[in-house]
């Protein structure tokens, strides 16, 4: 079985410049999450969907982040502008979704995103 | 506040030293604690979840345990190949979320 897939692997851009990653979760997942991790640290949540919708997005930068998770499968997260303190991890996760919430959640490789 | 704190923040073993890193958790309520296992370069890998104080589980030379307070993850004999980091996470009572530590480094010299 597949495992939660991510792209890019790794991003090098500018500052300023926008930058996008793309999740695709374990077949079958209806939650997915995205995660920040920066180095030496454990990962962070930053929005959480269940199916389409997003249900806990407290931690998102709004100003300058944007997530989407259009047919509640694959999910894009954004950031314009980037700024040199987004560089980061960028993880993906995702859980069956069972109700109670008693679940693991499996994650991807992650994008290694480096802002110059 | 929902607080985890790792310690050691590494640790070198010799291959065969047995030892134990430690995840102390503050949280409203525990619906479950996870362990994480997480290579350079990936992502976290899952290793075991613990429901309720007194619960152990084990796969090949790992085990975990869970009091009230804080969990360990005891490594028996281990060999290079475990060498990674180990992040404990803590999901509260009526919450989907994880709140993770910041890992213990180990590192088994051969």
């Amino acid at each position: 079985e597949a495992g939660v897939v991510q792209s890019p692997r790794y991003k090098i851009i500018e500052k300023k410049q926008p930058v996008a990653f793309w999740c695709n979760p374990i077949s079958g997942h209806n939650t997915l999450y995205w995660y920040l991790q920066n180095l030496g640290q454990g990962p962070e949540l930053l929005i959480r969907y269940e199916n389409e919708e997003a249900v806990d997005d407290s931690q998102l930068p709004k100003d300058r982040f944007s997530a989407e998770r259009l047919k509640g499968v694959d999910s894009t997260l954004k950031i314009q502008p980037a700024e040199l303190g987004d560089s980061a991890v960028y993880l993906c996760a995702s859980s069956v979704g069972l109700a109670g919430g008693r679940e693991t959640q499996y994650f991807g490789p992650g994008t290694r995103l480096l802002v110059l | 506040e929902d607080q985890v704190t790792q310690s050691p923040e590494a640790l070198r073993l010799q291959e065969g030293e047995s030892s134990s890193l430690n995840c102390s958790y503050t949280v409203s309520g525990l619906r479950g604690l996870f362990w994480y296992r997480q290579d350079p370069g990936k992502g976290p890998e899952f290793l075991f979840t613990l429901y309720s104080a007194g619960e152990e589980k084990e796969k090949e030379r790992l085990k975990a345990t869970l009091t009230k307070k804080e969990s360990f993850l005891h490594i028996t004999a281990p060999k290079p190949e475990d060498s990674a980091t180990y992040l404990c996470a803590v999901q509260p009572r009526g919450a989907n979320n994880l709140f993770f530590g910041t890992g213990t480094r180990l590192t088994v010299i051969p």
